[in-house]
């Protein structure tokens, strides 16, 4: 099985809500990554998980956070968010970091 | 960090044509990959290939490691190909993505 799930696919929020994105995948990957995309860019780095602990957050704001339950799943909480924060946000996963990375379907995320 | 510069920005092709797309590196890598980005969003893996040639149906990769290069040979264009195709690569960590090739392929 060589599939990233993510849920919602997509999700639209007002600035006071919170909600969470998951993704999930079961090739026994160690390292998970999200990333946020913007309209004709490239995918953007925010937080990589490594072993289950977080390694790398590219300065990310505080109202995204993100959460690593078990080797299989990566969680990503949302709270307060802007409407610039409207994106494609991707997960992916890799054997380890700086291997070949899988990507998700994405959720494409609307902030009202 | 490595800087990847992607050429050209954007291709329009007749159905049929060939084309090949180029991804330059500022430093050494040890992980390259490209990807097909579809209209839905969808990151699809083309190619792992930090050196050599590998070829994949219509399809093929070259990454001259020792120049800080990468190539993809796109034959026999079909409008399925349409969409963006990114290179990513890194030193011994994290990939950093070129700002991609936007391709149109028409009828």
């Amino acid at each position: 099985d060589t599939e990233v799930t993510q849920t919602p696919k997509h999700l639209v929020m007002g600035m006071t809500n919170k909600k969470s994105l998951k993704c999930e995948q079961h090739m026994g990957h160690r390292a998970m990554y999200w990333y946020k995309q913007k309209a004709k860019k490239p995918p953007e780095l925010m937080f990589v998980y490594s072993y289950e602990k977080l390694s790398i957050n590219e300065s990310v704001p505080s109202r995204f956070s993100p959460e690593c339950p078990n080797s299989s799943l990566l969680n990503l909480h949302l709270h307060a968010l802007q409407p610039e924060d409207s994106a494609l946000y991707l997960c992916a996963s890799s054997q380890d970091s700086g291997f070949e990375q899988f990507f998700g379907p994405g959720t494409r995320l609307t902030v009202l | 960090g490595i800087q990847v510069e992607q050429s050209p920005p954007d291709l329009i092709l007749q159905e049929g044509a060939n084309s090949t797309l180029r991804c330059n590196f500022s430093d050494s890598v040890n992980n390259l990959q490209w990807f097909h980005q579809n209209p839905w969003g969808q990151l699809i893996n083309l190619f792992y290939i930090p050196s050599g040639t590998k070829q994949n149906g219509r399809l093929s990769a070259t990454t001259v490691a020792t120049e800080r290069y990468s190539l993809l040979y796109i034959s026999s264009s079909q409008t399925t190909d349409s969409g963006v195709y990114f290179c990513a690569g890194g030193g011994s960590y994290i990939p950093t993505f070129g700002r991609g090739t936007s391709l149109i392929v028409h009828p």
